[in-house]
């Protein structure tokens, strides 16, 4: 089974551009995640889908940040414009429906210049 | 609301020697806890978790955590450490009986393997 797929692993951009990433989450699992996590902290939960509904983005910035997870699948993150403090990992996270605990992809490493 | 603690954002042992990492909580409803594990570069591995039942829980890799609620605690041991359980460590809290809740982590403990 393959596990949660995020891309691209790495992103360095200047400030002030756009960017976005990706995530493919485990077949079945309705629950998707997006997490920061900064430089030696623990991830902060960003929002969070049931199939296709936003559930809980209540940690979301909204002026600049924004997610959608057409048909319930795939998800999408997106910065516009990017600022410095940016920089950092983003996770995506999937689990099944009143499931204990999430299985994590490998991140998105942002660096922005 | 609900908050870790890890005691110890680095911790050294010796190869061979137990391991000790230390988590507290904090929750108004009883607590779903989580050990998760950080490799450089990677995202999380769940290493094990505590629902209901049993308080003393084993992980992957020989680790186990032990949950005691009058201490508010859930810390994580391992009798013999290897090199490789070099690697960050974080504890997860969630407030929801239904699991698919905001998890809440600690600020992460590296863990160093001495040889």
């Amino acid at each position: 089974e393959a596990g949660v797929v995020q891309s691209p692993r790495y992103k360095i951009i200047e400030k002030k551009q756009p960017v976005a990433f990706w995530c493919n989450p485990i077949s079945g699992h309705n629950t998707l995640y997006w997490y920061l996590q900064n430089l030696g902290q623990g991830p902060e939960l960003l929002i969070r889908y049931e199939n296709e509904e936003a559930v809980d983005d209540s940690q979301l910035p909204k002026d600049r940040f924004s997610a959608e997870r057409l048909k319930g699948v795939d998800s999408t993150l997106k910065i516009q414009p990017a600022e410095l403090g940016d920089s950092a990992v983003y996770l995506c996270a999937s689990s099944l429906p009143h499931g204990v605990g999430y299985t994590f992809g490998s991140g998105t490493r942002l660096t922005v210049v | 609301a609900q908050s870790v603690t890890q005691l110890g954002s680095h911790v050294s042992v010796s190869e061979g020697a137990l391991v000790l990492l230390r988590c507290n909580y904090s929750s108004s409803v009883p607590p779903y806890l989580f050990w998760y594990v950080q490799y450089p570069n990677q995202g999380l591995q769940l290493l094990l978790k505590y629902t209901t039942g049993a308080t003393l829980v084993k992980g992957i890799n020989g680790f186990e955590a032990e949950f005691k609620k009058s201490e508010t605690s859930f810390h994580l041991t391992k009798p013999s450490a290897h090199m490789s359980d070099a690697a960050e460590y974080f504890c997860a809290v969630s407030e929801s009986n239904f699991g698919n809740e905001k998890l809440t982590f600690g600020t992460g403990t590296r863990l160093t393997i001495i040889p």
